[in-house]
């Protein structure tokens, strides 16, 4: 299976700052015939289910502000919060569907400073 | 709007079995495969395999091969989850969720299943 790792486990954050967190992945989720990157973000606050916010590692889903962008490709991926906002207060999750099964990384959670 | 309604928390004794259910609405059930996800603390988010709406065909993640067995009904636009010989490291929340190539932009509000004696 592929190994997807999240960095940092946890961030403290004041509003308004800029954010990234990393997430990486033991083997190239590009796929060389179509130049995809198969790679998701998903935010999950407390007591609900995980949101997807990006998919394609960079296509932000509809109605997701656009301060949530995604990047990278490759082995090596962020996930950017140009100006957090208390709403964004949250675990992410990076996920991978390039193999079957998709694995998911463990979490960044982002706390209040 | 889309919509995937899970079944109640469930307390099982170790050794029993429960099956968790997955109500879809708001699209045509059979165009899309469920996926089930199991979440807990100490290993997070774990992909346990999915279920063709359509067909009845069936993935399991190896790790899940004989824990899990995923089942659908059409005529009720249902999807269901089978867990077996349970012990406490079954315990966690169960998410059902659409499969979109294999990202998921709908997920079920979750069960919590919690095996005690």
């Amino acid at each position: 299976d592929i190994v997807m790792t999240q960095t940092p486990s946890s961030q403290a954050v004041s509003a308004g700052e800029k954010v990234t967190m990393s997430c990486k992945s033991s083997q190239s989720l590009l796929y060389s015939e179509n130049k995809k990157n198969y790679l998701a973000w998903y935010q999950q606050k407390p007591g609900q289910s995980p949101k997807l916010l990006i998919s394609w590692a960079s296509t932000r889903e509809s109605g997701v502000p656009d301060r949530f962008i995604g990047s990278g490709s490759g082995t090596d991926f962020t996930l950017t919060i140009s100006s957090v906002q208390a709403e964004d207060l949250a675990v992410y999750y990076c996920e991978q569907y390039y193999d079957t099964p998709p694995t998911f990384g463990g979490g960044t959670k982002l706390e209040l400073k | 709007q889309v919509q995937l309604q899970q079944s109640g928390a469930e307390l099982a004794k170790p050794g029993s079995s429960v099956k968790i259910s997955c109500k879809a609405s708001g699209y045509t059930f059979t165009s899309y495969d469920i996926s089930w996800i199991k979440q807990t603390t100490g290993q997070g988010l774990e992909y346990i395999g999915y279920i063709n709406t359509g067909s009845g065909g069936t993935y399991y993640n190896e790790k899940f091969k004989g824990k899990a067995t995923l089942t659908v009904d059409k005529s009720s636009s249902t999807a269901f989850m089978q867990l077996s010989s349970l012990t406490p490291e079954d315990t966690a929340v169960y998410y059902c969720a659409r499969s979109e190539e294999d990202w998921f932009a709908y997920w079920g509000q979750g069960t919590l299943v919690t095996v005690s004696s």
